[in-house]
């Protein structure tokens, strides 16, 4: 049972554009989200978190909404650049103590020059 | 370079046989946790350990288990290995018990 979703295997973007990156979760007790992202032979580097209180976090060029209603959350990247290629990790966690990350599937994100 | 080492970067051995993947955290990390990333699956929570004692337990299989050293690195013991245990370990590290976890860079685990 896969308590979060990450629907899009890939996505390709265009230099400068925004990128997209969603995830949905079904666990109502989560509440805190995180993102990661994994270039290949690497482990995954943290982006950026936000908890269930806050709808938006900003950070640089990243920027993570969410949508309690909808169990579903979004990385935005803008603007996007080739070095963001990689595969993004969507994760969440239930209330403190918050160790317990489950992860989705991934997305790869193509950035073209 | 998160600061957690990992070793060794790749292993590959035979069904049935037993293994030992280590893990160095940053420095002055007190947690660690172990995932298991199978092929096209995110990452699955194994176990976390505080400061030396068992903090949280994910699907861990019975035939693994894990420890944590006096220095704070820790072990991860895969043992009577299975085809299906080939996967990317990664491990993890944090100050406290529930803050950003930091990953190290994996030992791909190959088992024929």
């Amino acid at each position: 049972d896969q308590q979060v979703k990450q629907n899009s295997p890939s996505l390709s973007v265009q230099e400068g554009r925004i990128s997209i990156l969603n995830c949905d979760y079904t666990n109502s007790m989560f509440d805190y989200f995180l993102w990661y992202k994994k270039y290949p032979a690497e482990g995954p580097t943290f982006l950026i978190s936000i908890s269930s209180i806050k709808d938006k976090n900003e950070d640089g060029r990243f920027t993570v909404f969410l949508n309690k209603s909808a169990k579903h959350l979004s990385l935005h990247i803008v603007p996007s650049q080739p070095g963001d290629s990689a595969v993004y990790f969507c994760a969440a966690s239930e209330t403190a103590p918050r160790n317990k990350l489950v992860f989705g599937a991934g997305t790869i994100l193509r950035v073209k020059s | 370079d998160s600061g957690v080492t990992q070793t060794p970067k790749h292993l590959i051995t035979a069904t049935g046989q037993r293994v030992t993947l280590r893990c160095s955290p940053r420095s002055g990390d007190l947690s660690v946790y172990w995932y298991q990333q199978s092929l096209d699956q995110g990452l699955q929570f194994l176990i976390q350990y505080y400061n030396g004692e068992e903090r949280a337990k994910g699907n861990i299989l019975e035939r693994f288990s894990a420890q944590q050293f006096p220095d704070l690195h820790s072990e991860l013991n895969l043992s009577s290995l299975e085809l299906g245990d080939s996967a990317l370990y990664f491990c993890a590290s944090s100050v406290w018990v529930s803050d950003t976890q930091y990953f190290g860079p994996g030992t791909r685990l190959t088992v024929l």
